[in-house]
């Protein structure tokens, strides 16, 4: 496609479920991000990934939240046993590659996850 | 540690210019991006500064002075649909990793 999308653009859970994010990036962007925003907050950084290198997982809060990357294409954002604290608004972006203008990213729609 | 810092809301009349200050203190940088992002929207790139000096394209210009870790953003011949969050972010790491963002300014447009 044109642009990043991700999936779902909504989700309701409650208190206690998985939850799992999709992100589909622009094509042919080697770099990928996971951010959070918590309502009037700024973004957070969650993880990064980078072609086939180790992902950049220093921004995870808990061990409740792992990501997975097939590749260069689809990533995966999990949350096991979701709190109320994690509702936000997760947003996903690409980029070439990394590295000054590369790092332009280009951000996908967000998943607004509300935990009940 | 890194930081980010721009004001939290500002407030302007339609066709006036305003200017929106970032200042930052970070590891390494390796440029410097601004955002925007309406409400309910993804960020939306506007521009990238790497060297020192102003960089114009339309009605927005950026600025950046890396040796005082300062940046704003400048928007002439203002616009209600300008009416938006206007992200700070730093790209800290010359090998390449996540933006690091400031808490980004609100800014109001009246008529």
């Amino acid at each position: 496609g044109a642009g990043v999308s991700q999936s779902p653009s909504n989700k309701v859970t409650e208190k206690g479920k998985d939850v799992e994010l999709r992100c589909d990036p622009i094509s042919g962007h080697t770099a990928l991000y996971w951010y959070r925003q918590r309502l009037g907050q700024g973004l957070e950084f969650l993880i990064y990934f980078q072609g086939n290198s180790a992902p950049d997982k220093s921004g995870l809060p808990s061990d409740r939240f792992s990501a997975e990357r097939t590749g260069e294409s689809v990533s995966t954002l999990t949350i096991q046993r979701t709190q109320q604290e994690d509702s936000a608004v997760y947003l996903c972006a690409s980029s070439i590659t990394s590295g000054g203008f590369s790092d332009t990213q280009y951000f996908g729609p967000g998943t607004r996850l509300t935990v009940l | 540690g890194q930081n980010i810092d721009q004001p939290t809301e500002m407030t302007a009349t339609e066709g006036a210019i305003v200017q929106i200050n970032c200042t930052y203190q970070t590891s390494g940088f390796n440029g410097l991006f601004w955002y925007q992002q309406h409400a309910g929207e993804a960020p939306t790139f506007l521009s990238y500064n790497v060297l020192d000096g102003l960089e114009e394209k339309g009605r927005f210009s950026s600025f950046l002075s890396r040796s005082k870790g300062y940046s704003y953003l400048l928007l002439k011949e203002l616009q209600m649909k300008d009416s938006a969050s206007y992200l700070c972010a730093v790209s800290a790491n010359q090998a390449g990793t996540a933006l690091i963002f400031g808490k980004g300014t609100t800014l109001s447009v009246s008529s």
